[in-house]
């Protein structure tokens, strides 16, 4: 299956301030899912991509996948609390694997 | 409402007392899965689903039965846990719009503990 490697594993990041996660694929991605989960609770879908270069946006979180499509990141721009939680890239690999997270801490 | 739906939500229990945990969807998905989240391992998917009698291993089996006798509902069975089964569990359901269109919808979690 997909190994998924995320950076950093966690992060702390001043309220304002941008912050940027890396996901990392052994292989070509067909699907690209990011997920935000707040401890102990399920997962959000955020967004998914699927071609090379391709760019997505939602809010204040904008996610990319490489061309060559084995690299994605998640970029919000002026954090806020709200966006304190732990985000998970997903591969689409006929099933989904995911990588370990990240955990974000927004400090006030 | 579009949910996933399991149960318990906590659950704690002793070493080789069968227990079963939930999962039922409302939104007519053919491919549910589990889930197992670890602390630094990330999620790892313990069986999937495609569809009502079709199940199949995910990357952590061992120890785990499942069944989907219905489209909706997608029960994971420990015959006999064990304290390595401690874990958070998921439930997910998902759309299948071709190979590379699926996004899943999750559980709340179950939080089991197996002393």
């Amino acid at each position: 299956s997909q190994e998924l490697e995320q950076s950093p594993q966690s992060l702390i990041v001043q309220e304002g301030k941008n912050l940027t996660i890396n996901c990392t694929s052994s292989k070509t991605l067909y699907g690209l899912y990011w997920y935000k989960q707040k401890y102990g609770e399920g997962l959000i879908f955020l967004m998914m991509l699927q071609k090379g270069g391709e760019e997505k946006s939602h809010e204040k979180i904008t996610a990319k996948l490489d061309e060559k499509k084995q690299q994605s990141s998640l970029h919000i721009t002026a954090s806020q609390p709200s966006h304190a939680g732990i985000y998970l890239c997903g591969a689409d690999d006929y099933k989904l694997s995911f990588g370990a997270g990240t955990t974000v801490t927004v400090r006030a | 409402e579009a949910q996933v739906t399991q149960n318990p939500r906590y659950l704690i229990t002793v070493t080789g007392k069968k227990l079963t945990v939930t999962c039922s969807q409302n939104m007519n998905h053919e491919y549910m899965s589990w889930y197992r989240q670890d602390p630094g391992l990330g999620l790892r998917q313990i069986y999937y689903s495609m569809n009502v009698e079709v199940t199949d291993k995910g990357d952590v089996p061992e120890g785990y039965k499942v069944s989907r006798k219905e489209k909706r509902n997608f029960p994971l069975i420990l015959e006999s846990p064990s304290p390595n089964q401690t874990s958070l569990y998921f439930c997910a359901s998902t759309t299948t719009g071709g190979a590379s269109s699926y996004e899943q919808y999750f559980g709340p979690g179950t939080r089991l503990t197996v002393t």
